[in-house]
């Protein structure tokens, strides 16, 4: 089973800051690459799913991109609040198993 | 409108007791899921079932069984629980293969 890479592991920021993660997968047999946000004692909750090269997605001040053909996605949080403190997955389709999972970036926004 | 609904939410088990996780979803999805998780490891695959009827072995399916009841619902079971075994388990459904996962949440097993 290929491995989904994310860096860092985790991160501090000061409220307001801009900041940015990167998930590393298999560029072959790629299908989509899924980001999640999940606060703690709580489930993931799906942020974007990317299945094109090129593709940019935008939910308020969160965005993503991807790219397939050298198989990486950067997720982008622009003016970091406290309310963004959550560990952020990626996932990508990778062989036989669905969904292949990275172990996470936890971002902690402190005010 | 439940969404992903896990029952219990808390277990601990003897080594060797049996017990069944459950899973049901309301969103009339396809695909279900069974994941563990556990500290420094991320989300593992156990078991899926890509339609009603049908069920494959994902990453880590050793010690484990499942069951698709019918659409809406899918467990896990451990025939002997080890210790191996604890871990947080959760559910997850998803409409079809370009669309997000939903997920449970989540069921914190104990195996002492």
């Amino acid at each position: 089973i290929l491995n989904v890479e994310q860096s860092p592991q985790s991160l501090h920021v000061q409220e307001g800051d801009s900041t940015n993660f990167t998930c590393s997968f298999p560029s072959s047999n790629f299908y989509a690459l899924h980001w999640y946000r999940w606060e703690t004692a709580k489930s993931p909750e799906a942020l974007f799913v990317m299945t094109l090269n090129g593709d940019e997605k935008k939910k308020g001040r969160i965005s993503a991109t991807l790219n397939t053909k050298e198989g990486y996605s950067y997720l982008y949080i622009k003016g970091s609040q406290p309310e963004d403190s959550a560990t952020y997955l990626c996932a990508s389709t990778s062989g036989t198993y669905k969904y292949i999972f990275g172990t996470g970036t936890r971002l902690k926004v402190l005010a | 409108n439940a969404g992903v609904t896990q029952t219990p939410k808390f277990q601990v088990l003897k080594t060797g007791q049996s017990m069944t996780l459950q899973c049901a979803q309301d969103m009339n999805h396809n695909s279900m899921y069974w994941y563990r998780q556990d500290p420094g490891m991320g989300l593992r695959l156990i078991y899926y079932s890509a339609s009603e009827g049908t069920t494959d072995k994902g990453e880590v399916p050793n010690g484990y069984n499942v069951s698709r009841l019918n659409k809406r619902e899918f467990s896990l079971r451990l025939e002997s629980a080890a210790p191996s075994q604890t871990s947080v388990y959760f559910c997850a459904s998803e409409a079809r293969v370009d669309s997000p996962l939903h997920f449970g949440n989540g069921t914190r097993l104990t195996v002492t």
